[in-house]
């Protein structure tokens, strides 16, 4: 039984790319949350969706960043015209109902933004 | 506005037992605490969830006051592999909302 699969693992991006960041959930869980993890700081929720329904969006930045949960396929985090500030882990979790569920967490993507 | 507070470290010898506790203001009757172990680089690991009185699994236990302004998580017979960063999520169910703690850094010398 799989965990939470987030893929790449690490990535490298300059200033002014895109970064697109994947989630698998573990199966059966149709909740995902993501969230943001500066260096030498604690977890910062950003944005929790169910399939196809972005539920809580309020820990996300108003530009740039952007998460979808299609009916197939992971959960995406899309960061446009990254700038060195996101440079950070971020993490996926998902559960399997609701909210007040526990959540599995991945193993989380590393971004660097020269 | 919700929010959870604990404390940024705490240290501890093997062998004893380690007492972390968050301060959540604002909490519903059926909201649940969690909490998570997180280890350098790697992704928070869930150790232990409840929303009333007590709750005793094989690595912990989480106390609940019935005020419910504060939790406990009580870590029994520490070793040093229990070296991490211990974080508290508050789950509220009005407005759905998340609201981890910053963190308590537990070190567990020899």
């Amino acid at each position: 039984n799989a965990g939470v699969m987030q893929n790449p693992r690490h990535l490298v991006r300059r200033r002014g790319q895109e970064a697109r960041l994947r989630c698998s959930p573990m199966k059966g869980h149709s909740h995902v949350y993501w969230y943001r993890q500066l260096p030498e700081e604690g977890l910062k929720f950003m944005v929790y969706l169910q399939k196809e329904n972005i539920i809580d969006e309020s820990g996300m930045p108003k530009e740039r960043f952007s998460a979808e949960f299609p009916k197939e396929g992971p959960s995406i985090l899309r960061i446009q015209q990254v700038v060195r500030g996101d440079s950070a882990a971020y993490f996926c979790a998902s559960s399997p109902r609701d909210f007040a569920d526990t959540q599995y967490f991945g193993p989380g993507t590393r971004l660097t933004v020269l | 506005l919700a929010k959870t507070t604990q404390p940024i470290s705490m240290d501890s010898y093997e062998g004893q037992e380690v007492n972390i506790t968050c301060s959540h203001n604002n909490i519903a009757t059926n909201d649940y605490i969690t909490w998570y172990q997180q280890f350098p680089s790697q992704g928070p690991r869930f150790i232990i969830q409840g929303y009333k009185t007590k709750v005793t699994n094989e690595v912990a236990s989480l106390f609940i006051p019935a005020d419910r302004k504060s939790s406990t998580l009580s870590l029994p017979r520490v070793s040093l592999s229990d070296t991490a960063v211990y974080y508290c999520l508050a789950s509220m169910e009005y407005g759905n909302k998340l609201v981890f703690g910053a963190g308590t850094i537990l070190r567990v010398k020899s």
